[in-house]
This record gives C-alpha cells, sequence and structure tokens, in this order.
C-alpha cells in the first residue's frame, strides 16, 4: 500500500521548546489525520483536517492540510513531558482506506 | 472519540497453531474495519479493509489465506493468522470508521495485539 514520507525521523527536545513535523506525499489526499501512539498501544487520534488550506488546533497543537493536498504539517507548542511517543500522519483518498506516515519519534527532555 | 476494543491484548502461540483476534466498536456502527501490521519502531502498514458482510480486500502482497478476516457484524471484525510461524509475530491494530455516524473520514483503533509465535 501507500506509504507517507513523514520528517523528522525522530527529535530530541527540551521541555518548553516547540516541535514542528510535516508529512508529505506523491498523491492528493482529502483528508489528513494525526495520530499518537504511545508504545504497546494503538494510535489515539489527535487532529483531522478535512479541506485544503484548514488550519485546525486542539490545545497547544496546530495542524495544516496543506494548499496542494499532498501535505500536512502538525506543531506542538510548549512541549511537556508527556508529549513523548510517535506521532503518524495518515492520509485518505477514497473509499475509506487511510495510508500512514514512517512516523516520528519525539523525545522531551525535562 | 468512538471506542474500539481489540482481544486480546497480547498472545503466545506455537508455530503451526492458529490465532484468532478480535476487534470490537463498542459504541457505534463500523461499517468499515481496517486490518494493520507494525514491527518495531516501524509504521503501521495497511493490511487489509473489511466491509461488514462483504469480502475483505487485501493490499498487495498480504496472504488472504493466511490472514483471513470475517466482518460478519456491524461491531466485530476477526483476524486470525492462520498457521502461524514466528515471521508471523508482530503488532497487529485494527481500526473502525462508520458511515452510518458520519464518521466516514475518521478512524478509531483499538489498543492492538501483541502476537508471538514460538
Amino acid at each position: 500500500g501507500q506509504q507517507l514520507n513523514q520528517s523528522p525521523q525522530s527529535m530530541f527536545i527540551q521541555e518548553g521548546e516547540d516541535v514542528s513535523m510535516n508529512c508529505t506525499s506523491s498523491s492528493i489526499f482529502n483528508t489528513w489525520l494525526w495520530y499518537k501512539q504511545d508504545p504497546g498501544e494503538g494510535p489515539v487520534l489527535l487532529i483531522a483536517l478535512y479541506k485544503a488550506g484548514e488550519l485546525t488546533s486542539n490545545g497547544r497543537l496546530t495542524a495544516q492540510f496543506g494548499i496542494t493536498r499532498k501535505d500536512s504539517f502538525l506543531n506542538i507548542s510548549a512541549s511537556i513531558p508527556s508529549d513523548v511517543g510517535i506521532y503518524f500522519c495518515a492520509g485518505q483518498v477514497t473509499g475509506n482506506q487511510f495510508y500512514f506516515g514512517t512516523g516520528t519519534s519525539l523525545t522531551v527532555i525535562p | 472519540g468512538a471506542v474500539v476494543s481489540q482481544h486480546p491484548s497480547w498472545v503466545i502461540c506455537k508455530s503451526g497453531t492458529s490465532v484468532k483476534i478480535e476487534c470490537r466498536s463498542l459504541d457505534f456502527q463500523a461499517t468499515t474495519m481496517f486490518w494493520y501490521r507494525q514491527f518495531p519502531k516501524q509504521s503501521l502498514m495497511l493490511m487489509a479493509t473489511s466491509n461488514e458482510g462483504s469480502k475483505a480486500t487485501y493490499e498487495q502482497g498480504v496472504e488472504k489465506d493466511k490472514f483471513l478476516i470475517n466482518h460478519a457484524s456491524l461491531t466485530l471484525s476477526t483476524l486470525t493468522v492462520t498457521s502461524a510461524h514466528p515471521e508471523d509475530s508482530s503488532f497487529y491494530i485494527c481500526s473502525a470508521s462508520s458511515a452510518i455516524r458520519l464518521m466516514n473520514t475518521e478512524a478509531f483503533f483499538g489498543q492492538g495485539t501483541r502476537l508471538t509465535v514460538v
């Protein structure tokens, strides 16, 4: 299946710093989703984006649906230790199929 | 958000045996369920998509006779790993979405099943 390119692959940051990660695809998507996964758990939905150019916030998280519909960005402001985990983007074309990015592993140093 | 429950959370089985994993949507009717496989420190790889009452659609490279998927009701899908071998050891995750609740543009995940074949 398709896989989306996500960068960076991993990040090590100090508590309080802002974080940015992005996801790109060679295909156009109609929906972009961002998930967080803790070890041994299933992914948890953070933000869903439905329109090109859309900017949506969820607390300290902000995500954008790229104008080209081939990319999306996730920002986390003022990171805290519990932000640690792996963040995945996911894109949906049609027919309810979702394809996932390669993941960004985030480590927050207190 | 909607709740998806996966069972068991972990299972150890002997090589050559079959293992069934259940995925249930607890508070909504899941018209579509997805099964993913995840290796350590890697992303989720879609294995198959199943719509209630229909045969599952498998991704390229996924053996449908090896990974049997049944989606007999709007709240339950099962994945059976047949004649399991050590290379089948992995983290299997299901997700569900619902066209009925106009949730077909979001997917909610189970907590995953860690399968170890010895």
